[in-house]
């Protein structure tokens, strides 16, 4: 199957500052991210979508001004946490998905604390 | 809208015993059904699908899964596990005939293997 890579695997940072997280596709283009979110020991939610080119469409109650998304090509996408706050701590998960391949491949995950 | 509850939050077998890990599904379309594997520190592994065509799947490492539409039901099975098999499983439904689209996730079945 498809490789999706992210970046850092794991941050630490400080109230009030922001985090930037890395998504790539390595070996296939992905015209659709999608990023997800873990709390611990709980299932995947779906944060938003995000189509190389165009503004990401973010899943109810996510707030868009908090958690940037960036999706300037075909083999990368940036999701910024601004401002992040404690509970903001939790595990971010990017997939890229294709037409091609009908599915979506997803990164390891990059988990976020928040001091 | 469409969910999935998966019914155990931890199942434990002993290697070489069979597996069970039971999913039941709501949708008020025709559904398509995913089962994902979790590994730690790796991303989510897509072990079998199903999108309306042969309601018995066949998926990688042995897995299968059977959709029931009168049972609304989609459980995983492997007739003998291994300790390898040991991770985080979830069930997946999605609206549209593809992986590609939107996704919406179980809570997740840790499955324990012991020697």
């Amino acid at each position: 199957g498809a490789v999706v890579s992210q970046h850092p695997s794991w941050v630490i940072c400080k109230s009030g500052t922001s985090v930037k997280i890395e998504c790539r596709s390595l070996d296939f283009q992905a015209t659709t991210m999608f990023w997800y979110r873990q709390f611990p020991k709980q299932s995947l939610m779906l944060m938003a979508t995000s189509n190389e080119g165009s503004k990401a469409t973010y899943e109810q109650g996510v707030e868009k001004d908090k958690f940037l998304i960036n999706h300037a090509s075909l083999t990368l996408s940036t999701l910024t946490v601004t401002s992040a706050h404690p509970e903001d701590s939790s595990f971010y998960i990017c997939a890229g998905g294709d037409f091609a391949y009908n599915e979506q491949f997803f990164g390891p995950g990059t988990r976020l604390t928040v001091l | 809208a469409q969910s999935v509850t998966q019914l155990d939050s931890h199942v434990s077998v002993s290697e070489g015993t069979p597996v069970l890990l039971r999913c039941n599904y709501s949708s008020s379309y025709s559904p398509s059904l995913f089962w994902y594997v979790q590994h730690p520190n790796k991303g989510l592994q897509l072990l079998l699908k199903y999108t309306s065509a042969a309601t018995l799947v066949k998926g990688i490492n042995g897995f299968e899964a059977e959709f029931k539409k009168s049972e609304t039901s989609f459980h995983l099975t492997k007739p003998s596990a291994h300790m390898s098999d040991a991770a985080e499983y979830f069930c997946v439904v999605s609206k549209s005939g593809t992986g590609f689209q939107k996704l919406v996730f179980g809570t997740g079945t840790r499955l324990l293997v012991s020697p």
